[in-house]
C-alpha cells in the first residue's frame, strides 16, 4: 500500500502570507504526527493526534501555528502569517495506535518564507 | 524537559573502518530510545526501539546498545550506501519523541 504522502513537495511564500500544508497518513493509521526540521537539525515536535481524542497541541510554537484532521484521514497544518524564521522541512508521520516507536514518515515539504 | 545530544556532528568514515555514533539523553521515565535513519530529501526511516539498559538490537551492520544514560549505534564495516544521518530520539512521559541533531554519516569507497 501507499505510504503517508505530503503536499506540496515544496513551497515558497512571501512574508506574512498563510500557507497550508496537506498530509496523507496510511491508511488505518489512527494516529498522526507533525514535526518541524530546521536545516542540519533535529526534528521538533509540533501536534499529534490520535483517533477522535483532543489532539496533543504541545509543540507548536505560537498561536500562528494550527493544525487540523478529520477523522483518521487527512490533516492540515497552517502557518498563518508566516515569518522567515518558519523556514523549514515539515514532516508527517503516521502510526498504529500507540506505536511510537514504528512512525511512517512522509518526504516532508519544503517550507522557504522570503 | 527531555534532552537528547547526539555526536559526532559528522563523521567520515573509509568503506570497512568501523566506528560508533553516541546519543546522551536526560529524560523522566524512558518509555523508549529510538534510531532512524534519514537520506537527503527524505523522512526518517525506523531503524530500532530500545527499552531497558543493556537492551541490544541489530540489524545487518548495525548494532544499537543503550545504557541508563546513553545509546551507542555501532556500524561493523560500513559500506558507501549505509551514508546517512542517523537520528536518536526518546520518549518520555507525553506523546511526543525528542529528537536530537543527528550525525552525518559518510562512508567513502
Amino acid at each position: 500500500g501507499a505510504g503517508v504522502s505530503q503536499s506540496p513537495s515544496n513551497k515558497v511564500t512571501e512574508k506574512g502570507k498563510d500557507v497550508e500544508l496537506r498530509c496523507d497518513p496510511i491508511s488505518g493509521h489512527t494516529a498522526l504526527y507533525w514535526y518541524r526540521q530546521r536545516l542540519g537539525q533535529g526534528l521538533e515536535f509540533l501536534i499529534y493526534f490520535q483517533g477522535n481524542s483532543a489532539p496533543d497541541k504541545s509543540g507548536l510554537p505560537s498561536d500562528r501555528f494550527s493544525a487540523e484532521r478529520t477523522g483518521e484521514s487527512v490533516s492540515t497544518l497552517t502557518i498563518q502569517r508566516t515569518q522567515q524564521e518558519d523556514s523549514a522541512v515539515y514532516l508527517c508521520a503516521s502510526s498504529l495506535v500507540f506505536r511510537y516507536d514504528e512512525q511512517f514518515f512522509g518526504p516532508g515539504t519544503r517550507l522557504t518564507v522570503l | 524537559e527531555d534532552q537528547v545530544t547526539q555526536s559526532p556532528e559528522a563523521l567520515r568514515l573509509q568503506e570497512g573502518e568501523s566506528s560508533s555514533l553516541n546519543c546522551s539523553y536526560t529524560v523522566s521515565g524512558l518509555r523508549g530510545l529510538f534510531w532512524y535513519r534519514q537520506d537527503p530529501g527524505k523522512g526518517p526511516e525506523f531503524l530500532f526501539t530500545l527499552y531497558s539498559a543493556g537492551e541490544e538490537k541489530e540489524k545487518e551492520r548495525l548494532k544499537a546498545t543503550l545504557t541508563k544514560k546513553e545509546s551507542f549505534l555501532h556500524i561493523t564495516a560500513p559500506k558507501p550506501e549505509d551514508s546517512a544521518t542517523y537520528l536518536c530520539a526518546v520518549r518520555g512521559a507525553g506523546n511526543m519523541l525528542t529528537f536530537g541533531g543527528g550525525t552525518r554519516l559518510m562512508v567513502k569507497p
